[in-house]
Parts: C-alpha cells; structure tokens; sequence
C-alpha cells in the first residue's frame, strides 16, 4: 500500500498567519510523530500519538502549536501565528507496535516545508 | 535524560576508504538504538537496527553499552553512501518515542 503522505508539500505563510498540515500514516500503525527539521538541528521530536492514548505533547515548543489524531489515523499539525523561527521542515512517521511491545520501524513522510515571511 | 551525540556533523572520505559515524547516547533502561539515513531529495528512512544485527548496504553497527555508543561503520564508502545519517534512541522507558542526533552529512568524494 502508499507510503505516509503529508500535504501540502510546501507552505508559504505571512507572519501572523495559521497554518494546517496534514499526515496521513500507513494504515493499521497505531503510532504516529511530528517532528521538525530544521538546519543544523537534527530532527527535533513535536508530539507523539499512539492508539487512543493521550498524546505525548512534550515536545512542542510553544502553545501556538497542536495536533491532533482523529479517528485513530489522518492527523494535523497546527500552527496558529506563525513567526518566522517556525520555518523548517515538519516531517510525519509512523509505525506499529510489536507484539512484545518494542519500538518498531518508524516510516517517514516526504514532509512539509514551511517558510514563514 | 535520553540523549543522542552525534559529534560530527560533517564527514568527508574517499571512495573506497573505510567511513564511521559515531554516536553516543544517554539512557537509563535498554536502549533500542537505529541508524536512519536521508538520501538526496528522498525520505528519511531506516538503515538498520542494532537487535536486527544485520549488515544493509554494507553498513554495519555494535551497540557498546560500556561506552554507550552505535557507531555506524563501513570498511568501503561508495559514492552512493553519500547522505544524511541519523542516529536514533528508543526504549520501553521513553514510552516508544524516539530520540533523534543532530544528524551527520557524509560526503564520499570520488
């Protein structure tokens, strides 16, 4: 079947400006990150969802942000006022959990760049 | 606190000269430790695993829990190796997050 897909696959906002973006994981994973890239930093890890758990919303770096899964599959990432230090790269992955409950391969989107004016 | 080092982030080898990549990690309980590469305009995907003790194109990692390192090696770079690698950290105590190094940029120059 498809891969993660992620939309749009590029964003050009105004500073002030919300924005939605979206990840569709691989069906049947019941986990599913947002992370960002930015340049010279890696991925940084924004929030984790996994089944019907409550979120792991420890890495977003401000309240402007927010995600969320619903009906266990398409999620979106929310970014109300944008300033310009939120242009990166965000990138989706998911994956399943195995049976003895270990971390499983995550499989990653082709991402969104955001650049923020 | 879990933690990756990736203490390079630029690498460069020729061809055919042995490459490695270091990474060192910070973690408590059993780590579940993951190189992950990004090629030239694809997706980030995964390279290997350390409990699959698997070579994949060549590569291959060791877990060294007494030194706390998943340093990814290979005895004979190819030009196609070039790329970003990630070093990446899990475990049943960081609940299935993952933890991922600032990335090293490997150039094999032909």
């Amino acid at each position: 079947g498809a891969g993660v897909s992620q939309s749009p696959s590029n964003k050009v906002t105004e500073k002030g400006k919300d924005v939605e973006l979206r990840c569709d994981p691989i069906s049947g994973h019941t986990a599913l990150y947002w992370y960002r890239q930015s340049l010279g930093q890696g991925l940084e890890f924004l929030i984790y969802f996994q089944g019907n758990s409550a979120p792991d919303k420890s890495g977003l770096p401000s309240d402007r942000f927010s995600a969320e899964r619903t009906g266990g599959s398409v999620s979106t990432l929310t970014i109300q006022r944008t300033q310009q230090e939120d242009s990166a790269v965000y990138l989706c992955a998911s994956s399943s959990r195995t049976s003895g409950g270990l971390a499983d391969t995550q499989y990653f989107g082709p991402g969104t760049r955001l650049t923020v004016l | 606190a879990q933690r990756v080092t990736q203490p390079e982030k630029l690498l460069s080898v020729f061809k055919g000269a042995p490459v490695e990549l270091k990474c060192n990690y910070s973690y408590s309980g059993s780590p579940e430790l993951f190189w992950y590469v990004q090629y030239s305009r694809q997706r980030l995907q995964l390279l290997l695993r350390h409990i699959s003790r698997e070579s994949i194109k060549g590569f291959t990692a060791d877990l060294n829990k007494g030194e706390t390192s998943f340093h990814l090696k290979k005895p004979f770079a190819q030009e196609e190796d070039s790329a970003m690698y990630y070093c990446a950290l899990s475990g049943r105590g960081t609940g299935n997050q993952f933890y991922f190094g600032t990335g090293t940029s490997l150039t094999v120059i032909p």
